[in-house]
């Protein structure tokens, strides 16, 4: 069983740019969720995504997008980066039941390392 | 809305010491309860969860019982080692009126273990 996998490693972008962070769920996993840690806090929700659609957001801005693929892999973008947004983020994988749509446990991969300039 | 409190760190401990690290949580509605832990230059790990209250999770000698009267889920371990060096993280997770269930964080509880 593969576990969660997230590409880049680290990134090094400037002020203004736009970034994209990858998410390869585990297997039999039907949702993802993404989180911001910025150093020395908790991680904080920035959204969810099911069946490809969001499924419930944080209190994040719009330039803080996403997708997720019919394979369940997502994408989240981050438009007109800010020095802020310097942080690690993190996927999590999970299995939703369609009956109550209760989620399962979610398992975090390793996370991308974004520094902004 | 949610939230979780935990115990504010470092927390250095001799090797063999008992540890306990207190977490509370506010949630309106029954919440599953996690620890989560992070090595140094990794993602989260699952360490434990419980999903209702009463329940007692485990792992690795590490346990945590859901306490619905007082809203706490501490993490104890009898004897810890080295390797146990690392960031916990006390969490929530709850269905929300959109029908998603999100994690709540806590701020973490950096654990040095000294031989």
């Amino acid at each position: 069983e593969t576990g969660v996998t997230q590409s880049p490693t680290h990134l090094i972008k400037t002020r203004g740019q736009q970034v994209t962070l990858r998410c390869s769920s585990q297997s039999g996993h039907n949702t993802v969720s993404w989180y911001q840690q910025a150093l020395g806090q908790g991680p904080q929700f920035i959204f969810q995504y099911y069946r490809e659609e969001e499924n419930g957001r944080g209190n994040f801005p719009p330039r803080f997008s996403g997708l997720q693929f019919p394979n369940y892999s997502s994408e989240l973008n981050v438009n007109a980066l800010e020095l802020d947004d310097s942080a690690l983020y993190l996927c999590a994988s999970s299995l939703t039941r369609v009956e109550d749509r209760a989620t399962d446990t979610q398992y975090f991969g390793p996370g991308t390392r974004l520094t902004v300039l | 809305g949610n939230s979780v409190t935990q115990m504010e760190g470092p927390v250095t401990l001799s090797e063999e010491a008992f540890l306990t690290i207190n977490c509370t949580y506010t949630a309106t509605g029954y919440p599953s309860l996690f620890w989560y832990v992070q090595y140094p230059g990794e993602g989260l790990q699952l360490l434990l969860k419980a999903t209702k209250a009463d329940d007692k999770g485990s792992n690795k000698g590490f346990e945590a019982t859901y306490r619905k009267e007082t809203t706490s889920f501490h993490l104890e371990k009898g004897s810890v080692q080295v390797s146990d060096s690392a960031v916990y993280f006390c969490a929530l997770s709850i269905i929300s009126n959109f029908g998603n269930e999100k994690l709540t964080f806590g701020t973490g509880t950096r654990l040095t273990i000294i031989p």
